[in-house]
């Protein structure tokens, strides 16, 4: 089965700046997706960002950018021009289709402090 | 925008109840999925389901069952609720393979 690991329980950083989260993985499989989800406090689960990982150019959303390194099977996210809405349990995620089960890192949790 | 909901947002069960936690998908997604989430351990596959009727277990099936009679309905069923089954469950759902999962709030339950 594959596994995914966040070495980072808890981060901060000073707003405006920028800030990298880590996420390895571990897969035999040559096709497969990876994502980050964010989960504000109390709230709902989003996505932030989806790479593909046949495509070797690295997925970006406006100031969320990602580091795809797939023969060292690491997908770090990188949050640019922090903001104090970006405090979140941040999610490193691993999906091999099919049959589209998705499995999840343990979650880094971000402060961003004003 | 694509809406999952989950029936309960807080439920609390006694030891040995049966109970039942229910989601719903508005946008005809194929794929439906039951997530348990615990600090520290992220989030765990209990059960997903590709198309009606049909399901597969997840990473930690024990103690859980699922129910998938139409394409938009998930259940959830705790045969026997067990205090160590207190936790934050999360619903989702995709559209095909490779698509993202659309969560629904969660339901935190807690069984005494």
């Amino acid at each position: 089965a594959q596994t995914v690991t966040q070495s980072q329980p808890e981060m901060s950083v000073q707003e405006a700046e920028t800030v990298t989260l880590s996420c390895t993985y571990d897969t035999s499989e040559n096709n497969y997706y990876l994502f980050w989800y964010k989960q504000p406090p109390s709230r709902q689960m989003i996505l932030v960002i989806r790479q593909e990982a046949y495509k070797q150019q690295n997925a970006t959303e406006n100031r969320f950018s990602v580091n795809f390194q797939k023969a060292a099977k690491s997908f770090s996210l990188k949050i640019s021009d922090s903001q104090l809405g970006d405090t979140a349990m941040y999610f490193c995620a691993f999906m091999k289709p099919p049959p589209n089960d998705m499995r999840f890192g343990a979650g880094t949790r971000l402060t961003v402090k004003p | 925008d694509v809406k999952v909901t989950q029936s309960s947002r807080y439920l609390v069960k006694r030891t040995g109840e049966k109970v039942f936690l229910e989601c719903v998908q508005d946008m005809d997604h194929e794929n439906m999925f039951w997530y348990r989430q615990d600090p520290g351990l992220g989030l765990r596959l209990i059960y997903f389901s590709y198309d009606v009727k049909m399901k597969e277990k997840g990473d930690i099936p024990e103690g859980y069952s699922v129910s998938r009679e139409k394409k938009e309905r998930f259940s959830l069923i705790l045969e026997s609720a067990s205090t160590n089954q207190t936790s934050m469950y999360l619903c989702a759902s995709s559209l095909s393979s490779g698509m993202r999962q659309y969560f629904g709030p969660g339901t935190r339950l807690t069984v005494t």
